[in-house]
């Protein structure tokens, strides 16, 4: 049931950089942005970029996030084994009212 | 600091009903709308509802459409979410998280509650 589509798996070394996109139409990622959340297995997801782009207190510098069009991307530096996650992008559809997430992007960190 | 606990697992015969509380801490629970999320095993999140604690106001995803009912109790600052005639494709971890007043965003999580559905 995602609104929002982003890649099935993304895999990169230690310390390298990694991009996570997520796409939706005009009406969600295009007019308001796309919030990250981050969850590792049995956790609940914690929230890493509001769709503004900022990041909540406490969030590292490591993990970025912007907006392009109708793709957000969350951008990981540093690439650390516990940044080993499945990662969603989350955004309101205000034509549904309704929350609406990503399938979820299951990062490797080799 | 804020958190949300949630009640424990729970297992449930098809055609039951279940409901999970999610109490909260650290904040003016009054202040923040309360979602309901849930995730079944290996699959993505799925967005319920969500309710406004101080006026009681809900919206539904219309999945869940007359099936689910998202309520609170103020004076233990406690939501609940009741989602009835379960089956097995019900099963699944439910998470209560709360929605941020500047941003708009899910920005705190409970710990999650597994309910089961088997016969």
């Amino acid at each position: 049931q995602a609104g929002l589509t982003q890649p099935p798996s993304v895999s990169k070394g230690l310390r390298q950089t990694a991009t996570l996109t997520c796409t939706g139409n005009s009406n969600i990622v295009g007019n308001q942005g796309a919030a990250w959340l981050q969850q590792h297995q049995g956790h609940p997801p914690k929230l890493l970029s509001y769709r503004n782009n900022n990041r909540p207190s406490g969030i590292s510098e490591r993990f970025s996030a912007s907006r392009s069009g109708n793709t957000a991307s969350l951008t990981i530096t540093g690439l650390q084994p516990e940044d080993e996650a499945d990662y969603y992008c989350s955004a309101w559809d205000s034509s549904l009212s309704a929350w609406v997430f990503g399938g979820g992007t299951k990062l490797t960190v080799l | 600091q804020v958190q949300l606990v949630q009640s424990g697992a729970e297992v449930k015969k098809p055609g039951a009903s279940v409901k999970v509380s999610c109490k909260a801490s650290g904040y003016t629970f009054t202040s923040y709308d309360i979602n309901w999320v849930r995730q079944a095993t290996g699959q993505g999140l799925e967005w319920m509802g969500w309710m406004n604690p101080n006026s009681g106001n809900t919206g539904y995803a219309q999945k869940f459409q007359g099936r689910v009912t998202i309520t609170r109790n103020t004076s233990i600052s406690t939501a609940y979410m009741e989602l009835s005639s379960l089956r097995s494709e019900d099963t699944a971890v439910y998470y209560c998280a709360r929605r941020g007043l500047l941003t708009g965003d899910l920005d705190y999580w409970g710990q999650g509650t597994l309910v089961t559905v088997s016969s």
